[in-house]
């Protein structure tokens, strides 16, 4: 079965500092892979998400992830947090059958 | 337009109880998704829908997890005799279609708490 890993638990960065976050899959057939976002009392909203095509994807709001094949990664990154970054993040992916399964998320905290 | 609702918001019930938690996904969605997150984890697959039929109920913990469709829109998740092991955030989601590249679109989910 598929599994994902988020290796950072809790990142503190002060605004405009540069973020990367973790996520490597175990899932090696046809590959989907998702960041979503939860922000302080809110839904889960998608961030961004790779499915063919560039391995570097563009997401909302200056957030970028590289999809590494050989590494099995798809790490977060953002050159320039701000306050309102602050949330959690998770990495996601499904399997061929359509189940998603997900990273246990990393909270991040901006401090102005 | 309107997104995913869930109700209740909360619910508070004891042990040995049946519980049930609605979702409206978005009007027009054919695929429908529930999880569950407990606390400091991520969301976990527990079934989902293609139109009315459950495509896949591998997730559901055991048989006392349930989960209908009846018309294709809204869903009912139901759990009989809760255990306090079943406190946890329930989620619901929606995509306009079945597919592993498609977003899928989350509701506020429901808080369980099993006394």
């Amino acid at each position: 079965a598929q599994s994902v890993s988020q290796h950072n638990h809790h990142v503190i960065l002060s605004e405009a500092a540069s973020l990367e976050l973790g996520c490597n899959y175990s899932y090696g057939g046809t590959v989907n892979l998702f960041w979503y976002v939860q922000y302080p009392g809110q839904h889960l909203q998608l961030l961004l998400k790779y499915f063919s095509g560039d391995p570097l994807v563009k997401g909302i709001k200056g957030f970028e992830a590289e999809f590494i094949k050989s590494k099995f990664s798809f790490n977060l990154r953002k050159p320039s947090v701000q306050w309102s970054d602050t949330a959690e993040y998770f990495c996601a992916a499904p399997e061929a059958g359509n189940q998603f399964y997900f990273g246990t998320g990393t909270s991040l905290t901006v401090i102005p | 337009g309107a997104g995913v609702s869930q109700t209740p918001s909360n619910k508070v019930t004891e042990k040995g109880k049946y519980v049930e938690l609605r979702c409206d996904p978005i009007s027009g969605h054919t695929a429908l998704y529930w999880y569950r997150q407990s606390l400091g984890q991520g969301p976990e697959f527990l079934i989902y829908f293609q139109g009315t039929g459950a495509a896949d109920d591998s997730g559901l913990p055991n048989d006392r997890f349930f989960a209908v469709r009846p018309e294709g829109s809204v869903s009912t998740l139901k759990i009989q005799r809760t255990e306090r092991g079943d406190s946890a955030v329930y989620l619901c989601a929606s995509s306009p279609q079945l597919g592993t590249s498609v977003e899928q679109f989350f509701g506020p989910g429901t808080r369980l708490t099993v006394l």
